[in-house]
């Protein structure tokens, strides 16, 4: 199947500093990829649909200035977290669909940040 | 707005019996139901992809069924194996790519 990694797969920094993520589709081409958060023993939440070539759509609640996402090609998008503070410690996942609806969607392994 | 809920939150069998786990969903307008395994402190991998139009999907020991109308999946694991405890989610897929996850089940196989 198709293969979507992520980098770094944890990261530990201190409060008020930036953090960048970036997913990556590696044998396959996504338009769209979707960033997820995942608090300790929760479900996955969607956070924002990354689209490359136009801006990121993100759910409610979530501050996009805070949550920087950049869709730069059709394999890569990324996602900074900036300012950092404590609360943003989850583990971040992005997936990829691998076609249209109807197909599988793919995730990369995730990321662990700690934000001391 | 679709939500999805998994039932029971957490299992534990032994080794050799088989299983259910229950996922329930409000909208059934769905394109498809997918099945993933997570590790803890991993990703997830996908087990099964049931589209709206399919009843169920096989793979190994594992077998996934779908009923729209009254908006419920369950996932049928034959012989439990140690290898089998994860925990195990639902999502849909109700259109514009992105998926509805359930709460999960965390699933002990004990040996």
């Amino acid at each position: 199947g198709a293969v979507v990694s992520q980098h770094p797969s944890w990261v530990i920094c201190k409060s008020g500093t930036s953090v960048k993520i970036e997913c990556r589709s590696l044998d396959f081409q996504a338009t769209t990829m979707f960033w997820y958060r995942q608090f300790p023993k929760q479900s996955l939440m969607l956070m924002a649909t990354s689209n490359e070539g136009s801006k990121a759509t993100y759910e409610q609640g979530v501050e996009k200035d805070k949550f920087l996402i950049n869709h730069a090609s059709l394999t890569l998008s990324t996602l900074t977290v900036t300012s950092a503070h404590p609360e943003d410690s989850s583990f971040y996942i992005c997936s990829a669909p691998a076609g249209g609806l109807t197909d599988t969607q793919y995730f990369g392994p995730g990321t662990r940040l700690t934000v001391l | 707005k679709q939500e999805v809920t998994q039932i029971p939150a957490a299992l534990s069998v032994p080794e050799g019996e088989n299983l259910v786990l229950n996922c329930s969903f409000t909208d059934s307008a769905i394109y498809n139901l997918q099945w993933f395994r997570q590790d803890p402190g991993k990703g997830l991998t996908s087990l099964l992809l049931i589209q709206s139009s399919q009843r169920e999907q096989t793979s190994g020991r594992l077998n996934a069924s779908l009923d729209k109308s009254s908006g419920r999946s369950t996932l049928y694991i034959a012989a439990s194996q140690p290898g089998d405890s994860a925990t195990y989610l639902c999502a849909v897929r109700a259109g514009a790519n992105n998926l509805f996850f359930g709460t999960g089940t965390r699933l002990t196989v004990i040996p």
